[in-house]
């Protein structure tokens, strides 16, 4: 059975980058899926920040994708994600996903028990 | 993007009723419309996808039907485990959006 596990910084000074990375266990992540980024600020709802085939190939919210990179490594059967310039905006509780579908939109299958980052001085 | 609704946004009901949750999307989404449960603390779970279609080991009391703009969530009687919040997710196009969530509460 497929597990995610998100690991990071809790606190993210603003105009700093958000990092975060995801462990897989239970399926290699060049055997395929997506894998993908999903984030919920406090009290609101669930966004899309992105995600990426395991050959590299990626999908960027529009509203983040001027600040976000998301970068596999199938050596370590890991995928990360950078988000740069941040602001208090842009804390939450993030998740990582893997994600299927016969469309360019996605759904996740799979997600992680999520991480809060908190952006604050 | 495209917007996703659900009614109602909370919900009081006891083990063994039958509950059914709305989600309505700003336009036409076919049957590209996913559910999820979400407990707090855990990780969310895939409960159906393609409206209609049961994750694997996901219980048969859960069912979804609807097509187009228009969707339904069932739980034909509820166990305790299944008090938690409900997202439902369109997968038509990109970006994929998320309805604000129902919050399932025991009364």
């Amino acid at each position: 059975q497929v597990q995610l596990q998100e690991s990071g910084p809790g606190l993210v000074k603003p105009s700093e980058t958000l990092s975060l990375t995801c462990a897989v266990s239970g399926y290699s992540i060049s055997s395929g899926y997506y894998w993908g980024w999903i984030r919920q600020p406090p009290g609101k709802g669930l966004e899309w920040i992105g995600n990426i085939y395991h050959f590299g190939n990626t999908f960027y919210n529009p509203s983040l994708k001027s600040r976000v990179t998301i970068s596999v490594d199938t050596s370590k059967n890991q995928f990360s994600l950078n988000l740069s310039s941040v602001t208090a905006a842009d804390t939450a509780v993030y998740y990582c996903a893997r994600a299927r579908g016969d469309t360019s939109s996605k759904y996740p299958d799979n997600w992680g028990q999520g991480t809060l980052v908190t952006v604050s001085s | 993007d495209i917007q996703m609704a659900q009614s109602p946004s909370s919900l009081s009901a006891s083990v063994g009723d039958r509950v059914t949750i709305t989600c309505r999307a700003s336009q036409s989404i076919n049957r590209y419309l996913n559910w999820y449960r979400h407990k707090p603390g855990k990780a969310p779970e895939l409960l159906i996808y393609a409206t209609s279609s049961l994750e694997s080991g996901v219980p048969s009391r859960f069912s979804g039907r609807g097509s187009g703009t228009d969707f339904t969530l069932t739980i034909s009687s509820l166990q305790p485990e299944d008090f938690a919040t409900y997202y439902c997710q369109q997968s038509y196009s990109t970006p994929p959006t998320f309805g604000p969530g129902t919050n399932l509460e025991i009364k």
